[in-house]
């Protein structure tokens, strides 16, 4: 079952934070993050496993509440080049691994 | 290669023909998987390959489609009997081994439209 992300879509300026949330009715023990542009494939952000270890960019910040069953994605400080779709991949028991909707990202000067 | 590998880039094929996509994933990989992504929408799972394990076939929307993995390294996604609402790009992944920890890699994908 696909994982729900709010929101949709969220438009900044650059400097602003956000916070791009994602969750699943299954118990997890790993959420990915992935950021597509436009007309090229995602791109690996982060890794978050059942019982605290993430692997990913020092730049982003992301947590993981087993559970809850959600986890949330930090973007800091935002520039233009964070625009884009971010999507959560969800991997949990007994069921393959599957991504969220996307949410779409703008920054603006 | 230093990343996976996707032909054709582009394809264009008329309604009621066959389609073969192949993937050739980063070298020493050995889970693979299969998305689709239709326009503005996202990440549709098709199929995934762990090794020597039997595929998880669960995401494959219709008899119509079908993949293999020769030797454990190349896959080939066919389509056949194509339809307009299969035009989508094909986007292959692959990561070193399992669905947990390991970083997924994709693909700049396969992009296929039925006219």
């Amino acid at each position: 079952q696909q994982p729900v992300q709010s929101p949709q879509a969220v438009i900044l300026r650059e400097g602003e934070d956000a916070v791009i949330n994602c969750s699943s009715s299954k118990a997890l023990y790993s959420v990915h993050w992935y950021r597509q542009k436009h007309g090229e494939a995602p791109v690996f952000l982060m890794i978050l496993l059942k019982g605290g270890e993430q692997k990913g960019h020092e730049k982003i910040s992301a947590s993981f509440n087993e559970k809850k069953q959600q986890s949330s994605l930090y973007l800091t400080a935002s520039q233009l080049s964070y625009s884009g779709t971010y999507f959560c991949g969800t991997g949990s028991y007994g069921q393959n691994f599957v991504f969220g909707p996307g949410t779409r990202l703008s920054v603006l000067p | 290669g230093a990343g996976v590998s996707q032909s054709p880039s582009n394809k264009v094929t008329e309604k009621g023909k066959d389609v073969e996509l192949r993937c050739d994933p980063i070298s020493g990989h050995t889970a693979l998987y299969w998305y689709r992504q239709s326009l503005g929408q996202g990440l549709e799972f098709l199929i995934y390959f762990q090794g020597n394990s039997a595929p998880d076939k669960s995401g494959l929307p219709s008899d119509r489609f079908s993949a293999e993995r020769t030797g454990g390294s190349v896959s080939t996604l066919t389509i056949q009997r194509t339809q307009q609402e299969d035009s989508a790009v094909y986007l292959c992944a692959s990561s070193t081994t399992g669905r947990s920890g390991n970083t997924i890699y994709f693909g700049e994908g396969s992009w296929l439209t039925v006219v």
